[in-house]
């Protein structure tokens, strides 16, 4: 079943700008964490974030969650072309043993 | 350097062979996963194990095996009863205990699967 689910699904924007990405979830979670995935490639992990924060940062990434809504936003400031990749959010569930990935978003970031 | 390493790289396969892709890691991490992807989605967990000697089923592990014989290793076979097998696959492993990277998954690079 697939838990997070990414909005949009494709996000196109020139360098510099800010890009937000959404994702929504359904039960009860211990963390959630974004991951990047360039074409063809393995995924890198991005930041994590606990059931318990509520705001993470790490250079030009911010992420938040709302666990009363059950979902989070991950912003990437100041883009570069570099940044054109998926980005998939994934949720460690309560039970602890698994993480379960939306479908991603595909950012364009275009010089 | 510590990683995941995965091979081959591209797999060809004809139909009725079954197949298997190597997952090996050197980062001491208990737990380790399957996951296939396909066009355009996201992932799906196949099979995961959270110690040696043990796995379980994740959402779509009909027509695959694994076994995880060593810590190090988490191979998976590609059945001929797997109906639709042409997809990426990657591995990937988790430290529970680690104080600087706990939860996180590290990926391999992927092994791209082709049935002829």
């Amino acid at each position: 079943s697939q838990q997070g689910e990414e909005d949009p699904q494709a996000l196109s924007i020139q360098e510099g700008e800010n890009a937000t990405m959404n994702c929504s979830y359904k039960t009860s979670i211990n963390n959630l964490q974004w991951y990047r995935q360039n074409s063809g490639r393995g995924l890198v992990h991005l930041i994590l974030i606990r059931s318990n924060e509520r705001e993470k940062h790490s250079g030009r990434l911010r992420v938040t969650l709302d666990t009363s809504k059950k979902s989070s936003s991950l912003l990437i400031t100041a883009s570069r072309a570099a940044d054109t990749a998926s980005y998939f959010c994934a949720t460690e569930e309560t039970s602890g043993s698994r993480l379960t990935f939306g479908e991603g978003t595909q950012l364009t970031v275009n010089p | 350097d510590g990683g995941i390493t995965q091979s081959p790289k591209y797999l060809f396969r004809k139909e009725g062979q079954n197949v298997t892709l190597s997952c090996e890691q050197n980062l001491n991490h208990d737990a380790m996963y399957w996951y296939r992807q396909d066009p355009g989605q996201g992932l799906r967990l196949i099979y995961y194990s959270q110690i040696v000697n043990d796995f379980q089923k994740g959402d779509i592990a009909e027509g695959y095996s694994v076994s995880r014989e060593k810590k190090e290793s988490f191979p998976l076979t590609v059945t001929s009863a797997q109906k639709n097998p042409t997809a990426f696959y990657l591995c990937a492993s988790i430290s529970k205990y680690s104080s600087a990277t706990r939860d996180e998954q590290f990926f391999g690079p992927g092994t791209r699967l082709t049935v002829l």
